[in-house]
């Protein structure tokens, strides 16, 4: 099993909708998690961190799962702008943060 | 002013050739990485210097050479390049303990030829 997996869609989904991803990861000490966001041919960019109360910025909202070792991202009133990879990465307890493969959102008109 | 800036942007050059990528940040971070992203977008950690000494060293043929003069930069020489190397080579850089909150350069695409 892969440490960090991702379904890299893409998902395809109407302005307004809303859109979630999941991120599982296998090493049950995992200790941190994040979202990073990657526009088409740029850079990443964190987009939030995950805390273990689960938390929201705007209509974005991350969750961490422990029991069932996943993360979540939740995109609410998709925008066409919201069209990216979104990355998430673990932190596995040593220096090597871990990136998943990235999900793919496209947000159509 | 740019945090990360690496350069050049895109790099095109023949099999068998020595190539050069620079980076530098300006954030006053002590932790810089490079990263390979192949065509299938996966992101994968080649080195990591912590305040100018290698701390990860992934598996990486030796034709890769991380150098770095001081902590704002960390540049990345490659020997002999071979076609497998074309792929987009990202510079970031994080701050102590929050290691995993990196900041990414813009990349450099690589095609060799």
């Amino acid at each position: 099993r892969k440490e960090v997996e991702q379904d890299p869609g893409p998902f395809n989904v109407p302005e307004g909708a809303t859109v979630a991803f999941n991120c599982t990861y296998s090493n049950s000490a995992s200790q941190s998690f994040f979202w990073y966001r990657q526009d088409c041919r740029k850079e990443p960019k964190l987009l939030m961190s995950v805390y273990s109360s689960g938390n929201e910025d705007g209509r974005f909202t991350a969750q961490l799962n422990r029991a069932s070792q996943y993360i979540s991202l939740l995109i609410r009133d998709s925008k066409l702008s919201d069209s990216a990879t979104y990355l998430c990465v673990v932190n596995t307890g040593s220096y090597i943060p871990t990136f998943g493969r990235g999900t793919s959102l496209i947000v159509h008109p | 002013d740019t945090a990360v800036s690496q350069t050049p942007k895109y790099l095109v050059t023949q099999m068998g050739n020595d190539k050069s990528i620079k980076c530098e940040q300006n954030l006053g971070h002590d932790t810089m990485y490079w990263y390979k992203q192949d065509s299938k977008k996966f992101l994968k950690i080649m080195f990591s210097y912590n305040n100018k000494e290698l701390i990860i060293n992934e598996t990486v043929p030796n034709r890769f050479s991380p150098k770095s003069p001081d902590k704002a930069h960390l540049n990345l020489h490659i020997n002999s390049l071979e076609l497998g190397d074309s792929a987009v080579y990202f510079c970031a850089s994080s701050q102590g303990d929050e290691l995993y909150i990196q900041y990414f350069g813009a990349g450099t695409r690589l095609s060799v030829l």
